[in-house]
C-alpha cells in the first residue's frame, strides 16, 4: 500500500530565516506530487505540483520554490520566511492520470514570526 | 485562479437530518470534479471524483451529482451522523487535470 510522509509537523520560523519541508511517497513509482497552502480563513491553494524529476510546475508568484530531486520527494523550500508565508502546508500526490484522486500527507503547520 | 464557491460556509443539522451542499464553478475547460471530506486533525480525504455531465456517485450515505455545463455540483448525506461531522472541500480542475482548485468548504456539524 502506498503511503505519504511529511515533516515536520509544527514549525515556528523567524522572519528572514530559511524554509525545508519535505514529503515523501512509499508504495508507488512516478506519482505526480503537489504542494499546497490554507492561510487562515481561506480554502486550500495550490502552489506547485510535479509530474516528474526536475519537473516543477509553479500555480502563483510567491517567495516559495520547490524542487524534486528523487522520483517520490518533494521539497517545499524558501531563502527568507515572510509573514505571510505562515499557514498549514499540506503535501499531496496522485497516480498520475485523469480524474485522479489525491492522497494527502499530514501536513506541517507553519508559523513565522 | 477559478473562482470555486461554497454554500453554505457552515451548517448545524441534527443527527438523523438529511442535508446538502453546493459547490459552483466555471465551466469552461473542465477536467474533473472533485469532493474531499476533511475532518479535524486528520488529512484530506476523497469522497468522490467525477469527470461528465450528468455524474452521479454514491458512497453509503453520501452521494454526488455534476452539472457541468452550468457549473455546479451538489453533495448529499441522508441521514447525518455525528461522524459525518467535518468540513466538505470541492475542488474542479481546468486547465489541465493536475490543476485543482479547492472551494473553502462547507464546516458541517452534526448534533447527536
Amino acid at each position: 500500500s502506498q503511503t505519504i510522509h511529511q515533516w515536520p509537523a509544527t514549525l515556528v520560523q523567524p522572519v528572514g530565516s530559511p524554509l525545508s519541508l519535505e514529503c515523501t511517497v512509499e508504495g508507488t513509482s512516478n506519482p505526480n506530487l503537489y504542494w499546497y497552502r490554507q492561510a487562515a480563513g481561506r480554502g486550500l491553494q495550490l502552489l506547485f505540483y510535479s509530474v516528474g524529476i526536475g519537473q516543477i510546475s509553479s500555480e502563483v508568484p510567491q517567495n516559495l520554490s520547490a524542487s524534486r530531486p528523487q522520483d517520490r520527494q518533494f521539497i517545499l523550500s524558501s531563502k527568507k520566511l515572510l509573514l505571510s508565508d505562515s499557514g498549514f502546508y499540506l503535501c499531496a500526490w496522485d497516480h498520475g492520470r485523469n480524474p485522479n484522486i489525491q492522497y494527502f500527507g499530514a501536513g506541517t503547520r507553519l508559523s513565522v514570526l | 485562479i477559478l473562482n470555486v464557491e461554497q454554500s453554505p460556509q457552515s451548517l448545524h443539522v441534527q443527527e438523523g437530518d438529511s442535508t446538502n451542499f453546493t459547490c459552483s464553478f466555471p465551466s469552461s475547460n473542465f477536467y474533473a470534479l472533485h469532493w474531499y471530506r476533511w475532518e479535524t486533525a486528520k488529512s484530506p480525504e476523497a469522497l468522490f471524483v467525477m469527470t461528465l455531465n450528468g455524474d452521479e456517485k454514491k458512497k453509503g450515505r453520501i452521494s454526488a451529482t455534476l452539472n457541468t455545463k452550468e457549473g455546479y455540483s451538489y453533495l448529499y448525506i441522508k441521514g447525518s451522523q455525528p461522524e459525518d461531522s467535518a468540513t466538505y472541500l470541492c475542488a474542479p480542475s481546468s486547465g489541465g487535470y493536475q490543476k485543482v482548485t479547492f472551494g473553502i468548504g462547507t464546516k458541517l456539524q452534526v448534533i447527536p
